[in-house]
């Protein structure tokens, strides 16, 4: 079955420490995408990439890092620089830049311990 | 920068009822449009995708139409069901392929 995968589900972090959230997709979509949801609001960018090797800032990009590596692979970093990171994170793939539609994998959920 | 809008926040009918679920956009100069359901703790389940070309699409149960002039989508659905309740978000494209979405209307349909 093509989809995409996330892991873990559910993730704790101390204050101050780094964590590295999975997103693995075997759809062979040029494009990932690294989203935010906080209760009662609407999902936030924070890093997209269109091709291997390179990617962009969204909307929220500070306090997080990516890598793009390889085309199926698009892992988030939420670094100590993070002040708030408590939220639901969700990982897109789309076939490229332009209007295919979005294809979203199940959710990672960061609490802060 | 597009700023999408989604009104009710929060809406409760009985079953059988048609459900009516409103997005509105600031920007007409859009790209497609594309509707999902959120069940609670899950990713998001793509519904409907409309192209910028098109005026509506159709799935099933589920209608959703988009007149841009007047910076308006809706999404229908026919004969609502118990396993309809769900968080239903509306989401813009932009010329990079990038997405801006509202922040929901969470269903509920009552037996």
């Amino acid at each position: 079955d093509g989809g995409i995968t996330q892991s873990p589900k559910y993730l704790f972090r101390k204050e101050g420490q780094n964590v590295t959230l999975s997103c693995e997709q075997n759809l062979n979509h040029d494009a990932m995408y690294w989203y935010r949801q906080d209760p009662g609001q609407g999902l936030r960018l924070i890093y997209y990439s269109q091709i291997v090797n390179d990617f962009q800032k969204g909307d929220i990009a500070e306090g997080y890092s990516v890598s793009r590596e390889k085309k199926e692979s698009f892992p988030l970093t939420v670094t100590s620089a993070q002040k708030n990171p408590t939220a639901f994170y969700l990982c897109a793939t789309s076939r490229g830049q332009g209007n295919y539609g979005y294809t979203f994998g199940s959710g990672t959920r960061l609490t802060v311990v | 920068k597009q700023e999408v809008t989604q009104i009710p926040a929060a809406l409760s009918v009985p079953e059988g009822e048609n459900l009516v679920l409103n997005c509105s956009f600031t920007d007409s100069a859009i790209y497609n449009l594309q509707w999902f359901r959120q069940d609670p703790g899950k990713g998001l389940t793509s519904l409907l995708l409309i192209q910028s070309s098109q005026r509506e699409q159709t799935s099933g149960r589920l209608n959703a139409s988009l007149d841009k002039s007047s910076g308006r989508s809706t999404l229908y659905i026919a004969a609502s069901q118990p396993g309809d309740s769900a968080t239903y978000l509306c989401a813009l494209y932009d010329s990079w392929g990038k997405l801006q979405f509202g922040a929901g209307t969470q269903v509920v349909v009552t037996p």
